[in-house]
């Protein structure tokens, strides 16, 4: 079945450093791909999303393009900030279905 | 501004009690999920409803069954709560159909079964 694999935590880093969570999936056909970011104390919320191979999704600083040669969607920042420690996860949702598929997510401190 | 509210983000219950966690959202989404975290295991989908008074199954129904009376509300039952069923519980919803691709979710609801 549909499956996201992400690297494995905890990451911590200094603050400016640059960010790089991997991301591969497996599923059939093409489907659409997201990173959520869930901030201490609270639910997840979509931080960027591709729906299409060689899509780049980008917010707040973060990118990720959907590779499809290498089944890949990482995600990407030049700077981190000390505000952007939290859990991300990689999902995907394939056309046919509702349901997202989520990874087992990464957790990213930044430090001052 | 969207939102989807749990009825409470801390509780504790004995084992074998019934427990029922309440999820509210305002915007009118057909689609609402249940899901829980654990560490290292990510996000699991628990039940996913469709429609007022229809729901499908997700990876890891047992143990829970789920309510939806009205649009707005989807209700996650704990028939006889277990130890293992300790863990964080979130609810989230979404309009259907291809175009729409975001999941809101609420705060989580954290469940201690003792």
């Amino acid at each position: 079945g549909d499956s996201v694999t992400q690297m494995e935590g905890p990451v911590t880093l200094s603050e400016e450093a640059f960010l790089t969570i991997n991301c591969t999936y497996t599923a059939t056909g093409y489907p659409s791909l997201f990173w959520y970011v869930q901030y201490p104390g609270e639910g997840l919320q979509l931080l960027l999303k591709a729906t299409k191979a060689d899509d780049k999704g980008s917010n707040k600083g973060f990118e990720a393009t959907y590779r499809k040669e290498t089944t890949s969607f990482h995600l990407e920042k030049g700077s981190v900030q000390v505000s952007d420690s939290a859990v991300y996860f990689c999902a995907l949702r394939w056309g046919g279905s509702e349901k997202l598929v989520f990874g087992k997510g990464t957790k990213l401190t930044v430090n001052p | 501004d969207v939102k989807v509210t749990q009825s409470s983000r801390y509780l504790v219950k004995r084992t074998g009690e019934k427990v029922f966690l309440e999820c509210v959202q305002d915007m009118d989404h057909e689609n609402m999920f249940w899901y829980r975290q654990d560490p290292g295991l990510g996000l699991r989908l628990i039940y996913f409803s469709y429609d007022v008074k229809m729901k499908e199954k997700g990876d890891i129904p047992e143990g829970y069954s789920v309510s939806r009376e009205k649009k707005e509300r989807f209700s996650l039952i704990l028939e006889s709560a277990s130890t293992n069923q300790t863990s964080m519980y979130l609810c989230a919803s979404s309009f259907p159909g291809l175009s729409s691709y975001e999941q809101y979710f609420g705060p989580g609801t954290r469940l201690t079964v003792t």
